[in-house]
């Protein structure tokens, strides 16, 4: 049985990073496929964060592009978010998913409210 | 402001059949057959109901179909059921590499 689950810090101050990890079960984060991180402001629609590959190379939403960066745990079969400079604006459900091809992801974790407040 | 465009709100009887539009441009529906649809129910992490435009993953109904034409997507519910009231989003590559989503429709079952 597949299963993602997000784990963190579910409060953050603005101005300080937000660091996230997906533990993957069922499934090896080194096949074939691809793991991505999106997020979805409470009561608002979805947008996708960015994918990291099994080879390790990641691709970032140009509008995050700056302040995001993702990493691969193979020995511990997961990955990692981290989002600097955040603002309160970036209070969301942080999900991870496994991507199978673009725009298609077909496991979900079921998501972590991260807020970001003083 | 999302990338695409999808009506706020749709509602029908149970046994109807409902059409959600998803309007882009061609930097994504216009130029590429990545288009997925999402089905969320309150508290709920996303569902994936249809990938490459019309493609039913193992598990889903056949009452979800999905097509495109131009630079709009469709997903259609066919025989609506109370369990179809959710949320749902269409999804889609765009030039720049990105993903784009639409900004949800909420599907009420009257």
């Amino acid at each position: 049985q597949v299963q993602l689950q997000e784990s963190g810090p579910g409060l953050v101050k603005p101005s300080e990073t937000l660091s996230l990890t997906c533990s993957v079960s069922g499934l090896s984060v080194s096949e074939v496929y691809f793991w991505g991180w999106l997020r979805q402001p409470p009561g608002r629609g979805l947008e996708w964060l960015g994918n990291i590959y099994p080879s390790g190379r990641s691709a970032y939403n140009p509008s995050l592009k700056s302040r995001v960066t993702f990493s691969l745990d193979t020995s511990k079969n997961q990955f990692s978010l981290k989002l600097t400079s955040v603002t309160a604006a970036e209070t969301a459900f942080y999900y991870c998913a496994r991507g199978v091809s673009a725009a298609t992801f077909d496991y979900w974790g079921q998501g972590m409210l991260v807020t970001v407040s003083s | 402001q999302s990338a695409l465009t999808q009506p706020a709100s749709i509602s029908g009887s149970p046994g109807q059949s409902i059409t959600i539009s998803c309007t882009g441009s061609n930097s994504d529906l216009g130029s590429y057959n990545f288009v997925s649809w999402y089905q969320q129910h309150p508290d709920k992490a996303p569902k994936l109901i249809i990938c490459d435009v019309a493609t039913r993953p193992s598990g889903i109904s056949n009452r979800f179909s999905g097509s495109k034409s131009g630079n709009t997507a469709s997903l259609t519910i066919s025989g609506l059921q109370p369990e179809d009231e959710a949320d749902y989003y269409c999804s889609s590559y765009s030039t720049d590499g990105s993903y784009v989503f639409g900004s949800g429709t909420a599907v009420a079952v009257l």
